[in-house]
């Protein structure tokens, strides 16, 4: 079973544009984390929030973490075409376990 | 540094069949985590390898199996495979059990069954 659910289930928007995707889930965690999967290809780690946390951001990023909603999302500004691909949130439990969603099919137009 | 490895990258086989999928850690990395991806789907966990032992395991049948070497190395075997095996499996690695790291992953196997 997942965990984490992945809203919008695509998006595609013009290239410069802003992307938000959001996450929830189910359940108590210990932190929540965010891929990027290229077609064919395995996930790539972006970032990870604690449960404590309630903002971070990497470069062109910008996750929130809300445990009281629990929710969260991903902000990608200024998008490139190199954007384009699905993003998985990720939720580790008490035994930081990851349960993944089923994740954003993201398209960036040039 | 290489990062993790797995092979073969593509793999055939028919019902009934056994599959054995192989995965080599990030170097300094000694925990493996396995997953099955179906198509359109998030990844879902199979088990997780510590110290050469199974140490968590997803809601997997028993025909799902594995074992890790002492170098850090795993391997995924899978038995009497069924159609609703076809997927995407993907190896990732990490430093320490119950870390709450973030994973390294490998690009897959693709998995084909007939």
């Amino acid at each position: 079973s997942q965990q984490g659910e992945e809203d919008p289930q695509a998006l595609s928007i013009q290239e410069g544009e802003n992307a938000t995707m959001n996450c929830s889930y189910k359940t108590s965690i210990n932190n929540l984390q965010w891929y990027r999967q290229n077609s064919g290809r395995g996930l790539v780690h972006l970032i990870l929030i604690r449960s404590n946390e309630r903002e971070k951001h990497s470069g062109r990023l910008r996750v929130t973490l809300d445990t009281s909603k629990k929710s969260s999302s991903l902000l990608i500004t200024a998008s490139r075409a190199a954007d384009t691909a699905s993003y998985f949130c990720a939720t580790a439990d008490s035994n930081y376990q990851l349960i993944w969603g089923a994740g954003t099919k993201l398209i960036i137009k040039p | 540094d290489a990062g993790v490895t797995q092979s073969p990258t593509h793999l055939i086989k028919t019902r009934g069949q056994q599959v054995t999928l192989r995965c080599s850690p990030k170097s300094g990395h000694d925990t493996v985590s396995w997953y099955q991806q179906a198509l359109g789907q998030g990844p879902q966990f199979i088990f997780q390898y510590y110290e050469e032992e199974e140490r968590q395991r997803g809601n997997f049948p028993d025909r799902f199996s594995g074992h890790q070497f002492p170098n850090y190395s795993s391997e995924l075997n899978v038995n009497a495979l069924l159609l609703g095996d076809s997927a995407l499996y993907l190896c990732a690695s990490s430093r320490g059990q119950l870390s709450g790291q973030p994973q390294h992953f490998g690009d897959g196997t693709r998995l084909s069954i007939l």
